[in-house]
């Protein structure tokens, strides 16, 4: 079976601009997470979905906002780019949203805001 | 609130020798714990987690863990690692529940020299 995939892979962007980033879970999950991982830092999380409801959100701004489809893929979009926005924003899915339901991560898209 | 600390940013061996790689936790919670291990320009990979039961778990390749409470710590150990262990490990935190949301470590560089 396939993993969670991401798409793009690489993307570079210049300040003020606009992103989109897209997800892909494992067939049978129903539950995406996004979370940010600034070089030489452990990730942080952004946002979770499940059953296309947002469940939680990490602290971010709100230039931050996600989405779940109905076949349960998910696009995480940041708008007016900043310097510091620079990071692999890695995607995980799950079969549900229970602390106990293992997350699985994709290979992540790497952004640069120039 | 949950945090985690990963004492040792960077983690030299030589190849054959055991490795120790630290993690303490704090939550009001019982939790859940996990050990990412991350390869260069990849994702994350499950490496073993703690959910109940035994305080030892395993992980198929020779890594193993140990719950312990009192301590609130969830070392990783390998007896004698190989130069394909040479990877950036993470630790992480699910007070459980409906709280899906990962609290990472900063992450421990284990570079394993011949």
């Amino acid at each position: 079976d396939a993993g969670v995939t991401q798409s793009p892979t690489h993307l570079i962007k210049t300040r003020g601009q606009h992103v989109t980033l897209r997800c892909s879970p494992i067939s049978g999950h129903k539950s995406v997470s996004w979370y940010q991982q600034v070089l030489g830092q452990g990730p942080q999380f952004i946002f979770q979905y499940y059953e296309k409801e947002e469940r939680g959100r990490g602290n971010f701004p709100d230039r931050f906002s996600a989405r779940q489809f109905p076949n349960y893929s998910s696009e995480l979009n940041v708008n007016a780019l900043l310097l510091g926005d620079s990071a692999l924003y890695l995607c995980a899915s799950s079969l549900g949203s229970w602390g106990t339901d293992t997350q699985y991560f994709g290979p992540g898209t790497r952004l640069t805001v120039l | 609130a949950q945090s985690v600390t990963q004492l040792d940013s960077q983690v030299p061996v030589f190849e054959e020798a055991p490795v120790e790689l630290r993690c303490n936790y704090s939550s009001s919670v019982s939790v859940y714990l996990f050990w990412y291990v991350q390869y260069p320009n990849q994702g994350l990979q499950l490496l073993l987690k703690y959910l109940s039961g035994s305080t030892l778990v395993e992980s198929i390749n020779g890594f193993e863990a140990e719950f312990n409470k009192s301590q609130t710590s969830f070392h990783l150990r390998k007896p004698s690692v190989h130069i394909s262990d040479t990877a950036e490990y993470f630790c992480a935190v699910n007070s459980g529940g409906s709280n899906y949301k990962l609290t990472f470590g900063k992450g421990t560089l284990l570079t394993v020299n011949p």
